[in-house]
């Protein structure tokens, strides 16, 4: 069982398109995070979510917390977005982190 | 620079080896991660310290070991027990409280000979 689900697992997009990975979880959470993993294999935070929609230039985080369900959408792609997308929560009962099993997304020039 | 140091970035163990991982942290954080990262899977906890000469088992501790005996250094022991040592070790660190964001190191890929 996964406490957290992403999709798609992979992408393949076209520079200049419109891009949303989806995150579903289904554990109570004090905060949702977006994570980019780059070939090399080292992760960093891009969002931090606990409720409403954050924007970072071409990145936006949104969060219903009702639905347990985030998304992360990046405008204008470029190819060097291409990484992997991993959506992490806190859970609320303690101070362990879950984390889904992420997004390859490619973006084509 | 303030950040989290893994070393070394590849490791080889031979069978029946104990091997050590390095992570170091100058940020001044509470809390240190251990993940374990394997291809199509979600990082997976291992270990994880609050607090000096305190650490906690994750979801999949046995066959490794931890110390915490400074704030800054976190070390992670691979054992002979792990019968499936072959993974991307990723270390990282936090302030401690609710919802503060994890930084990462750049990790270890750890490969059995």
């Amino acid at each position: 069982k996964n406490e957290v689900e992403q999709s798609p697992q992979n992408l393949t997009a076209q520079e200049g398109e419109f891009i949303t990975i989806n995150c579903s979880y289904s554990v109570g959470i004090s905060a949702l995070h977006w994570l980019q993993q780059h070939p090399g294999g080292g992760i960093v935070s891009l969002f931090m979510l606990s409720s409403g929609k954050k924007k970072h230039g071409r990145l936006i985080a949104t969060i219903n917390i009702q639905e347990k369900h985030s998304s992360l959408h990046i405008t204008a792609s470029h190819p060097r977005d291409s990484a992997v997308y991993i959506c992490a929560v806190r859970v609320n009962t303690g101070n362990q982190f879950y984390f889904g099993t992420g997004t390859s997304l490619t973006v084509i020039p | 620079d303030g950040g989290i140091t893994q070393s070394p970035k590849y490791l080889f163990r031979k069978e029946g080896q104990n091997v050590t991982l390095s992570c170091e942290q100058n940020l001044n954080h509470d809390a240190m991660y251990w993940y374990r990262q394997d291809p199509g899977q979600g990082l997976r906890l291992i270990y994880y310290s609050q607090i000096v000469n305190d650490f906690q088992k994750g979801d999949i501790a046995e066959g490794y070991s931890v110390s915490r005996e400074k704030k800054e250094s976190f070390p992670l022991t691979v054992t002979s027990a792990q019968k499936n040592p072959t993974a991307f070790y990723l270390c990282a660190s936090k302030i401690q409280g609710a919802g503060e964001t994890q930084y990462f190191g750049p990790g270890t890929r750890l490969l059995v000979l």
